[in-house]
């Protein structure tokens, strides 16, 4: 059974740009795209963008948009978000995700903390 | 704020049944598939109900998906208290081209 495994914690300075890695352990991506989500502390989830390996192609969120690169190295079936111009507001837990495109998230990450402070 | 719209609270005591209501618009859940993911305190999101209404393997016959124009429903049945969690709506929106969340609903099992 695939699983993901995303990168460990990090912390920030504002301004500065984080990388977040999830490689499917277990298997490979296949047709499937991964979705990025983030959590804020006690909040709710919001969807940033999603690439499917196979193309190399990615669209985003227009919230997200210009900030994000999202990519894909299909060779060690490992996608990564980077978010750049970080701010406080961007302190949050970050979870890649298979998704059936436009379909269903079946597998998460276990999620990985990215907190942003000076 | 979020464009699916989510009571932000409910409860119910062991046994009972309970609904979450999801409501959005023409542009996402009148012309997609909803799904539900369920939340325990401090793990990643689980997929309970894909395609409206269809369980994934593993999950429980107490849960149940409906949707009807452009809103949708989450049941739980026989309620017990690890069902204790966020539940979160999500539709595709074909205006915006990405994946909406409503903003989640607490379940309490009281």
């Amino acid at each position: 059974q695939v699983q993901l495994v995303q990168s460990g914690a990090e912390v920030k300075k504002p301004g500065s740009s984080v990388k977040v890695s999830c490689k499917a352990s277990g298997g490979t991506f296949s047709s499937y795209a991964i979705s990025w989500v983030r959590q804020a502390p006690g909040q709710g989830l919001e969807w940033m963008g999603r690439i499917i390996p196979i193309l190399g192609i990615a669209n985003y969120a227009q919230k997200f948009q210009g900030r994000v690169t999202i990519t894909a190295d299909k060779s060690t079936s490992t996608a990564y978000m980077e978010l750049s111009s970080l701010r406080s507001e961007d302190t949050a837990v970050y979870y890649c995700a298979r998704e059936e495109p436009r379909d269903a998230f079946d597998i998460w990450g276990q999620g990985t903390m990215v907190t942003v402070s000076s | 704020q979020s464009v699916l719209t989510q009571p932000p609270s409910a409860s119910g005591t062991p046994g009972q049944r309970v609904t979450i209501s999801c409501s959005g618009s023409s542009s996402n859940i009148g012309s997609n598939y909803v799904y539900w993911y369920q939340q325990l305190p401090g793990t990643a999101p689980k997929l309970l109900i894909y395609r409206n209404n269809q369980r994934p393997s593993g999950v429980p016959d107490r849960f149940s998906g409906s949707k009807s124009g452009t809103s949708a429903s989450l049941a739980i049945s026989g309620l017990r208290s690890e069902d204790e969690a966020d539940y979160y709506c999500a539709a595709w929106d074909d205006s915006l081209s990405g994946l909406l969340f409503g903003g989640g609903t607490k379940l309490t099992v009281l």
